[in-house]
């Protein structure tokens, strides 16, 4: 079957710090993966996907590699900000079949000034 | 950009009572979703729907939940019977269109409807 697992948090960085939050997953086929993000009071958005093995997304300074061998989709980015605080979800989907997505079970990231 | 909205923001009931969550998905889309999610954690898959049925469900979707497209704009989520154990912020999403043999655009959700059972 499809799963994510993802580091659970809370996650507490200095501003400008370094940031990886781990997510594997485990699926039939080849499927799309994605990182959501949510802010305090409001649904999940996108941040960024990939839809086949070693594409690389990115978006607002963050970046995750698909990597098929190792089955992960690591989230990360070079220097954090207060604004970045918010949940993170690590998501896949089937190929051809969207009646689905799956998330793992989030993890927090508190950015301290 | 089109938006996903779902009404209310927050809905109280006692246990027992029946409640309707509305969403109105982004009018172009084609996949129509209900997630729920417990105290902030974990994201839970509720139930699919497509081509005005639904394609999947979870087992937490029993007899106790439906869901409705009555009109082709609003898309709904009863629960007949509340328990205390349904409170959660329950999420609305849509997906599509189906441009050159792909969804073009990401799964998008709505800011969710908090119910509190009581």
């Amino acid at each position: 079957g499809n799963s994510v697992t993802q580091m659970e948090g809370p996650v507490t960085l200095s501003e400008e710090a370094f940031l990886t939050i781990n997510c594997t997953y485990t699926a039939t086929g080849y499927p799309s993966l994605f990182w959501y993000v949510q802010y305090p009071g409001e649904g999940l958005q996108l941040l960024l996907k990939a839809t086949k093995a070693d594409d690389k997304g990115s978006n607002k300074g963050f970046e995750a590699t698909y990597r098929k061998e190792t089955t992960s989709f690591h989230l990360e980015k070079g220097s954090v900000q207060v604004s970045d605080s918010a949940v993170y979800f690590c998501a896949l989907s089937e190929r051809y079949n969207f009646n689905k997505f799956y998330f793992g079970s989030g993890t927090k990231l508190n950015v301290k000034p | 950009e089109p938006e996903v909205t779902q009404t209310p923001s927050h809905q109280v009931t006692q246990m027992g009572q029946e409640v309707i969550l509305r969403c109105v998905p982004i009018s172009n889309h084609l996949y129509f979703y209900w997630y729920r999610q417990i105290l902030g954690q974990k994201v839970e898959f509720l139930v699919s729907f497509y081509n005005n049925e639904i394609s999947e469900k979870s087992e937490i979707f029993d007899d106790q939940f439906s869901v409705e497209r009555p009109d082709g704009s609003n898309f709904t989520l009863k629960i007949r019977s509340t328990k205390l154990e349904d409170s959660a912020m329950y999420f609305c999403a849509s997906l599509g269109p189906w441009i050159e043999g792909s969804y073009n655009s990401p799964l998008h959700f709505g800011n969710g409807t908090r119910l509190t059972v009581t």
